[in-house]
């Protein structure tokens, strides 16, 4: 049974710490995408690829945030500095894109909390 | 912005009843995908059904169904004899481009046994 794997699941880190979430997307799927779920915005995308390349990262905070697909079984998404206000839900999701249609499977997300 | 809205914060429904779930989005495109998704405490993002906007063919996945006013731009999720496992939010999301997905705020559904 194939699925989207994501660790940490919970991670609890000091404002100013580096934070590095990993996702492994399914084998054979062409996209994947970080979303960020809070209280206050919801499910945002912050960043997607596309075959590893990256298509749109504007929905994320340049300064801090970082999207990188190192290989095709490996994304992650790192926050430098982390802030208070990064704390939410981190959702990494893959599928196949064919034509104009993706089914998105999601991972089970990493909370993060920024004290 | 194109936006997907969902106007009811909370929804209360009794076993075994049906309840409908409202959604409304934007859009200037003629083809696209509209999807509901089950969140429940586990935080697991669950697809529950799909619908292409070119079939005018309402969507059915057992005791889920939709109701898809293109016009409109409404997309509705009904839930059918209802069990408790079905208590969760349920998020309404649409496609698009490169397979994006913009999300509404989500939908909490209360199942009282």
């Amino acid at each position: 049974d194939a699925r989207v794997t994501q660790t940490p699941r919970d991670k609890v880190t000091e404002m100013g710490q580096e934070v590095t979430m990993r996702c492994q997307p399914i084998l054979g799927h062409n996209t994947v995408f970080w979303y960020r779920q809070t209280m206050m915005q919801g499910l945002e995308l912050l960043a997607y690829f596309r075959n590893r390349a990256p298509l749109d990262d504007s929905g994320m905070p340049k300064d801090r945030f970082s999207a990188e697909m190192p290989d095709a079984t490996l994304a992650t998404l790192k926050i430098q500095p982390s802030e208070p206000r990064d704390s939410a839900v981190y959702f990494c999701a893959s599928g196949l894109v064919q034509g104009a249609y993706n089914e998105q499977f999601f991972g089970p997300g990493t909370r993060l909390t920024v004290l | 912005a194109q936006t997907v809205t969902q106007s009811q914060p909370e929804m209360s429904v009794q076993e075994a009843e049906t309840v409908t779930l409202s959604c409304t989005y934007d859009t200037s495109e003629s083809d696209y995908y509209l999807f509901w998704y089950k969140q429940p405490p586990s935080r697991q993002m669950i697809l529950v059904i799909r619908q292409e906007a070119y079939k005018q063919q309402n969507a059915t996945e057992n005791r889920f169904s939709v109701n898809f006013q293109k016009a409109a731009k409404s997309f509705s999720l009904k839930i059918s004899d209802s069990q408790l496992g079905d208590a969760a939010m349920y998020f309404c999301a649409r496609e698009t481009s490169y397979g994006k997905l913009t999300f509404g705020q989500g939908t909490i559904l209360t199942v009282h046994p």
